[in-house]
């Protein structure tokens, strides 16, 4: 079945160093991609998306490419902040009815 | 409403008690999901509503959980002779239909119902 493969955390960084959260993926057919963040005592919520290959999503400075040829929807970001801490979770939604299926997540931890 | 709402947001059982869990989704949304997110886990599905039929209750995990959906709104899980391994965040989701049709699908989350299971 589909599934979602994520790097393991947790991710500690300085502030102002590049991110780059791992994400590859299994799928039937063309699934869509997502990455959603969960910060401390908060509820996921929507980072980005992409519906297509080479489609880039990109939010608060966060993008990832959605890569077909290497079933890859990496997260990057520049420059990171002590308020990206958070846990990262990579996603895809297929043809399984609408849902979503999740990585494991990814603990990202910024120290000024 | 203008989010998903979950109560409680706090839960604290005995082992063998049934267990009632709330979602009330955002106004207008008929797609309607339920995940489980265990201590250093990620989120596990347990099943989806469209309207109030379960087109994919695959997540369940045994026969002591169930979920229904009324109204095309309000959803609650259940949770019959609770086990310590139950002990989990519960997260809502809801979505618009047509998002799902169209494999785009974006949900929004609730805050969670903890589960602790004594």
């Amino acid at each position: 079945g589909d599934s979602v493969t994520q790097m393991e955390g947790p991710v500690t960084l300085s502030e102002e160093a590049f991110l780059t959260i791992n994400c590859t993926y299994t799928a039937t057919g063309y699934p869509s991609l997502f990455w959603y963040v969960q910060y401390p005592g908060e509820g996921l919520q929507l980072l980005l998306k992409a519906t297509k290959a080479d489609d880039k999503g990109s939010n608060k400075g966060f993008e990832a490419t959605y890569r077909k040829e290497t079933t890859s929807f990496h997260l990057e970001k520049g420059s990171v902040q002590v308020s990206d801490s958070a846990v990262y979770f990579c996603a895809l939604s297929g043809d399984q009815g609408g849902k979503l299926i999740f990585g494991q997540g990814t603990e990202l931890s910024v120290k000024p | 409403g203008a989010g998903v709402s979950q109560s409680p947001s706090n839960k604290v059982t005995e082992k063998g008690k049934d267990v009632e869990l709330r979602c009330d989704p955002i106004s207008g949304h008929t797609a309607l999901y339920w995940y489980r997110q265990s201590l250093g886990q990620g989120l596990e599905f347990l099943i989806y509503f469209q309207g109030n039929s379960a087109p994919d209750k695959s997540g369940l995990p045994s026969d002591r959980f169930s979920a229904e959906r009324t109204g095309g709104s309000v959803s609650t899980l259940t949770i019959q002779r609770t086990q310590q391994e139950d002990s989990a965040v519960y997260l809502c989701a809801s979505s618009l239909a047509a998002t799902v049709l169209s494999g785009a699908n974006v949900l929004t989350f609730g805050a969670g119902s903890r589960l602790t299971v004594l």
